[in-house]
């Protein structure tokens, strides 16, 4: 296992449409996060998966987005009716459950919403 | 909630000198750590060094070391006989140390720029 990969790395896409992002976390790491990140700024924190249970979502998390980790493996990362302003870098990472896990970070998804 | 301030957007360093990048952090919390991340041009972000809040002495990895003052809650990365791949945005990161907070709070960011 060569790290966390995120699939596609852009996605280009008209507004109102609705778009998926995948992760695949490092195998044995049960822990899996969602960031946001804007151009020239630092991630925000989106959600968070222990295994297949969603534990912490941000108010940035608006009703248009949804995450899922059904098998607590891959995720996926949802957008509805996407907005210009949901133009950013998503970055997933994942950890294991030790108690200073470091988060592992993939090379994330660019998403241009024309 | 906790924040994290990186009031450096943009700093340089001839190749071979030393570098300091600033952070500050405002918690209320007592027990937490702290990151400082590292993300190159098109490239994904790895970890430089941490910092658990409840050890005095400070970090070092290699050339890679950090000055914690908790009381100040400020957290500076100093980077020593920089070389050209050091060039990249750099990130200070705060995580809580609860259980049920697992999320990392990043800063700004600074752009480091290495001169040959």
């Amino acid at each position: 296992d060569t790290g966390v990969s995120q699939n596609p790395r852009h996605k280009i896409t008209k507004r109102g449409q609705n778009v998926t992002f995948r992760c695949d976390p490092i195998s044995e790491h049960n822990r899996l996060y969602w960031y946001r990140q804007t151009l020239g700024q630092g991630p925000e924190f989106l959600t968070y998966f222990q295994n297949e249970a969603q534990l912490e979502k941000s108010r940035l998390l608006s009703d248009r987005f949804s995450a899922e980790r059904p098998k607590g493996s891959f995720s996926t990362l949802e957008i509805q009716r996407t907005e210009q302003g949901d133009s950013a870098m998503y970055l997933c990472a994942s950890s294991s459950w030790t108690a200073v896990d470091e988060q592992f970070f993939g090379p994330g998804t660019r998403l241009t919403v024309l | 909630a906790q924040t994290v301030t990186q009031s450096q957007p943009e700093m340089s360093v001839q190749e071979a000198e030393t570098v300091t990048l600033s952070c500050t952090y405002d918690t209320s919390e007592s027990d937490y750590y702290l990151f400082w991340y590292k993300q190159p041009p098109s490239r994904q972000m790895i970890l430089v060094i941490r910092q658990e809040a409840y050890k005095q002495q400070n970090a070092t990895e290699n050339r890679f070391s950090v000055n914690f003052q908790k009381a100040a809650k400020s957290f500076s990365l100093k980077i020593s006989d920089s070389q050209l791949g050091d060039a990249a945005m750099y990130f200070c990161a705060y995580r809580s140390d609860n259980q049920g907070a697992q999320k990392l709070v990043f800063g700004q960011g600074t752009r480091l720029t290495i001169n040959p």
